[in-house]
């Protein structure tokens, strides 16, 4: 258990449907993060939060969509997804580094959604 | 670009052993950590090494970094079945934009032989 809590767990979708990861964290951080694994890949950020302000990620399609409403939950919205979308997509979070000095801290992760585009 | 890169990509031993891996990265760095994922899991971190660090322990785990190599390497010692993970390396760069700032390698996995 470290704290950050991913639903669903495992999520399978059609390219025309709209869905919703959820990450929750009880650790008190003020940064959350969202990242994407897929095989053989390096782990990729893609969106970053800070005191539920967004850092922009321009390398992110569209058709993915967070929203943080506050310093402890976050979504990816997902849209008119592709196959290769498919991985594991894990949430992360920490105290945001850039408020204490950009040295990068420990960061926790929860234990990933496992998205299928069919 | 990618800043770390962990070697060997696969790696299998019999339980007992020890198992050391490496990591290489290519910018200055503020500090380098290592995680474990278990399959289908989320990252654990292990350990975290900072820059004018040299070597650091946790338990069976050993760690250095050498700055003027820009590489790091984990040695688990007496190694277990359960210690059968895929492991990362992180780095913080120096001076990078936020986005660049904490960079994965693809990970060494590691198989415990019973």
């Amino acid at each position: 258990e470290t704290g950050v809590t991913q639903t669903p767990r495992h999520l399978v979708m059609g390219m025309t449907n709209k869905k919703s990861l959820k990450c929750e964290q009880h650790l008190g951080h003020n940064a959350m993060y969202w990242y994407k694994q897929s095989a053989k890949k390096p782990l990729e950020l893609m969106f970053v939060y800070s005191l539920e302000e967004r850092v922009e990620n321009n390398s992110v399609p569209s058709r993915f969509s967070p929203e943080c409403p506050n310093s402890s939950h976050l979504f990816l919205h997902l849209h008119t997804l592709q196959p290769e979308d498919s991985a594991l997509y894990l949430c992360a979070s920490s105290q945001d580094p850039w408020l204490a000095g950009a040295v990068t801290g420990e960061l926790f992760f929860g234990e990933g959604s496992r998205l299928t585009v069919l | 670009s990618q800043q770390g890169e962990e070697d060997p990509q696969a790696l299998s031993i019999q339980e007992g052993e020890n198992a050391t891996m490496n990591c290489s990265y290519k910018t200055s760095i503020n500090n380098l950590q290592w995680y474990r994922q278990n399959s289908g899991r989320g990252l654990v971190h292990l350990i975290l090494i900072r820059s004018n660090e040299r070597e650091k322990h946790s338990g069976r785990l050993r760690v250095t970094l050498d700055t003027s190599k820009k590489s790091s390497s984990l040695l688990i010692t007496a190694s277990r079945a359960a210690d059968t993970a895929s492991y990362f390396c992180a780095t913080d760069a120096v001076g990078m934009n936020r986005d660049d700032k904490i960079i994965f390698g693809k990970g060494t996995r590691l198989h415990i032989l019973p």
